[in-house]
């Protein structure tokens, strides 16, 4: 139990476009999903926390205007880098808690790698 | 001060020896704790969690938790090459379930 994916695992774009990454939980519902970005040999940054029924709440110094997240539905948050460049190639991973009810643990998606050219 | 520090490593141990990972934590209120391995590419994936003082053993795992030093640890005994990876100490603050990591520690297991 508790599986969350990502689509797509890879994607290649051009800077200037916008791509959108989703995270879907598979066998159980979220109302909470984590976005976190991990630069090579760096470890997790929180991006964002996204709430389902209500706006994403954002770390400092993440641009929310850049990084669209859409909780959807309870088992689909989706994040869109809008306006893409090079410097925000990296490994996007979402998280979910197990249920519906508030938890410390997280289980993670296999992850996003954006390379923007 | 981060929320979560970790020894910076990398470590190499050999096979069948015990690999010994430490993490401390600025927030006294944080009340779980966790570890993660990470494959090179690959997410992170939960491995073990620690709530109360003293050790919890799972496998060839044992976490080690002293709140009053703040301090949290992770055993590895009986290394093997496949637990070749990075390694996360991951703890929430004070009223809060979002999580913060550790900058990792590498660990590499020679046969």
């Amino acid at each position: 139990g508790a599986v969350v994916s990502q689509h797509p695992s890879w994607v290649i774009c051009k800077s200037g476009t916008s791509v959108k990454i989703e995270c879907r939980s598979l066998d159980f519902q979220a109302t909470t999903m984590f976005w976190y970005r991990q630069f090579p040999k760096q470890s997790l940054m929180l991006m964002a926390t996204s709430n389902e029924g209500s706006k994403a709440t954002y770390e400092q110094g993440v641009e929310k205007d850049k990084f669209l997240i859409n909780h959807a539905s309870l088992t689909l948050s989706t994040l869109t880098v809008t306006s893409a460049h090079p410097e925000d190639s990296s490994f996007y991973i979402c998280s979910a808690p197990p249920g519906l009810a508030a938890s410390y643990e997280q289980y993670f998606g296999p992850g996003t790698r954006l390379t923007v050219t | 001060q981060k929320e979560v520090e970790q020894n910076s490593g990398p470590l190499s141990v050999p096979e069948g020896a015990i690999a010994s990972l430490n993490c401390t934590y600025s927030d006294r209120g944080s009340q779980s704790f966790f570890w993660y391995r990470q494959y090179s590419g690959k997410s992170p994936e939960l491995i073990m969690f620690i709530y109360s003082n003293g050790d919890k053993e799972d496998g060839r795992f044992t976490a080690q938790l002293n709140k009053a030093s703040q301090y949290v640890s992770l055993l590895i005994r009986d290394s093997q090459p496949s637990d070749s990876a990075t390694y996360l100490c991951a703890a929430p603050p004070r009223d809060d379930y979002k999580l913060s990591f550790g900058a990792g520690t590498t660990v590499t297991v020679r046969a």
